[in-house]
């Protein structure tokens, strides 16, 4: 049961241009939502989070909206650019008796062309 | 500040072998997790540790897979024996409660 679902494996746009990550959901539960990039060789970086309470979350070039009657994330980068060339992880936390769990979703990888 | 650290960072090995990875989590991070990703898969939570008590294992294939974190810092996880399936990158990641979780560089083990 994939609770996090990101159905674009992979994603290419040229720098400059507005770069639209996309995730779906199943579990009302969630209460907050991650997304995080990782770069080859290296662990996932932390980049930018939403509540479930709020719609959207703004951070310099990267914004996330939350669409919760949707059950829908989605990430944007503007304007995006060659470093931003990564793999993309939604996660999506779920507080436990005892701290929070995430669950992840599969990844998009995102190319950014000059 | 230093982030999580992790070692080995490559490891190959040949089934039925033992293997064991081992975690430095952020200084003043109580929260400690490993995760298992997958080749083309997102990271997927093995254990969860609060100080030095595991909270959360239910992912973890107790027949071949143990986990420690002995005074509430540092943390090994080990695998005996390994298993062609076994093949992956292992996260650790800690965090200070319920708070953003940091991960390390992982460690990818090969398994042949």
């Amino acid at each position: 049961d994939q609770q996090v679902k990101q159905n674009s494996p992979s994603l290419s746009v040229q720098e400059g241009r507005i770069s639209i990550l996309n995730c779906d959901y199943t579990n009302s539960m969630f209460d907050y939502f991650l997304w995080y990039k990782k770069y080859p060789a290296e662990g996932p970086t932390f980049l930018i989070s939403i509540s479930s309470i709020k719609d959207k979350n703004e951070d310099g070039r990267f914004t996330v909206f939350l669409n919760k009657s949707a059950k829908h994330l989605s990430l944007h980068i503007v304007p995006s650019q060659p470093g931003d060339s990564a793999v993309y992880f939604c996660a999506a936390r779920t507080k436990e008796t005892s701290g929070s769990r995430l669950t992840f979703g599969e990844g998009t990888q995102l190319t950014v062309n000059p | 500040e230093a982030g999580v650290v992790q070692s080995p960072r490559y490891k190959i090995i040949e089934k039925k072998q033992p293997v064991a990875f081992w975690c430095n989590p952020i200084s003043g991070h109580n929260t400690l997790y490993w995760y298992r990703q997958n080749l083309g898969q997102g990271p997927e939570l093995l254990i969860r540790y609060e100080n030095e008590e595991a909270v959360d294992d239910s992912q973890l294939p107790k027949d071949r897979f143990s986990a420690e974190r002995l005074k509430g810092v540092d943390s090994t996880l080990k695998i005996q024996p390994a298993e062609l399936g076994d093949s992956a990158v292992y996260l650790c990641a800690s965090s200070q409660g319920m708070n953003t979780q940091y991960f390390g560089p992982g460690t990818r083990l090969t398994v042949l």
